[in-house]
């Protein structure tokens, strides 16, 4: 099936640092969206990004919608310590299939 | 409260023996999916269904079955589970479609010996 890459596979962060993380995709999408998972928990909507070219906030965070309609990226900014957990981004193609990236994990730096 | 739960939480099982994994949504969605999230590997789709009566195969359906007669369940089933279905599963939901905001179960963690 159709394959997300998503970068990087997990970071450490340090309090008040900023974070981006990207995902790609070989074919073109017409949604992407950003999920965090906390442990033991579901994942979470963070971000619905719908045009290509289209960047969204929600709070601290930034979500952009590549031009090519092949990615997508998020940045945190001055991140804390409870943006630790893992950040999937997932697309969709014409249709109704969703596909999720592997995922990144995002620990704190000790 | 609007949730999607999922039951049990945690399952112990051996290889061949039939069970079920149960989804309910109080949110009158119309969209349901499984996912398995194994290491690595993120979110994989395994079913979904758009409305009631309505189900296609995701990804990596080989091994489950689902079933959508009422709007609120989508039940998981493996007839014959094997070890190879061990990991966690999430049972999700939206409105009308994966484009749109997924509430997400807390997940079943399987053990398949």
């Amino acid at each position: 099936g159709q394959q997300l890459n998503q970068s990087p596979q997990s970071m450490f962060i340090q309090e008040g640092e900023d974070v981006s993380m990207n995902c790609t995709s070989s074919s073109i999408f017409n949604t992407w969206l950003w999920y965090k998972q906390d442990p033991g928990e579901g994942p979470v909507l963070l971000i619905a990004l719908y045009k290509a070219g289209e960047l969204t906030s929600n709070g601290r965070l930034t979500a952009q919608f590549g031009i090519t309609r092949k990615d997508s990226f998020l940045n945190i900014s001055a991140s804390i310590p409870s943006d630790v957990g893992i950040y999937f981004c997932a697309g969709m193609e014409y249709g109704n299939k969703l596909v999720f990236g592997a995922g990144t994990i995002l620990r704190v730096k000790s | 409260e609007a949730q999607v739960t999922q039951n049990p939480r945690y399952l112990i099982t051996v290889t061949g023996k039939k069970l079920t994994v149960t989804c309910s949504q109080n949110m009158n969605h119309e969209y349901m999916s499984w996912y398995r999230q194994d290491p690595g590997l993120g979110l994989r789709q395994i079913y979904y269904s758009m409305n009631v009566e309505v189900t296609d195969k995701g990804d990596v359906p080989e091994g489950y079955k689902v079933s959508r007669k009422e709007k609120r369940n989508f039940p998981l089933i493996l007839e014959s589970p094997s070890p190879n279905q061990t990991s966690l599963y999430f049972c999700a939901s939206s409105l009308r479609g994966p484009n749109e905001k997924l509430f997400f179960g807390s997940g079943t963690q399987l053990s398949v010996l």
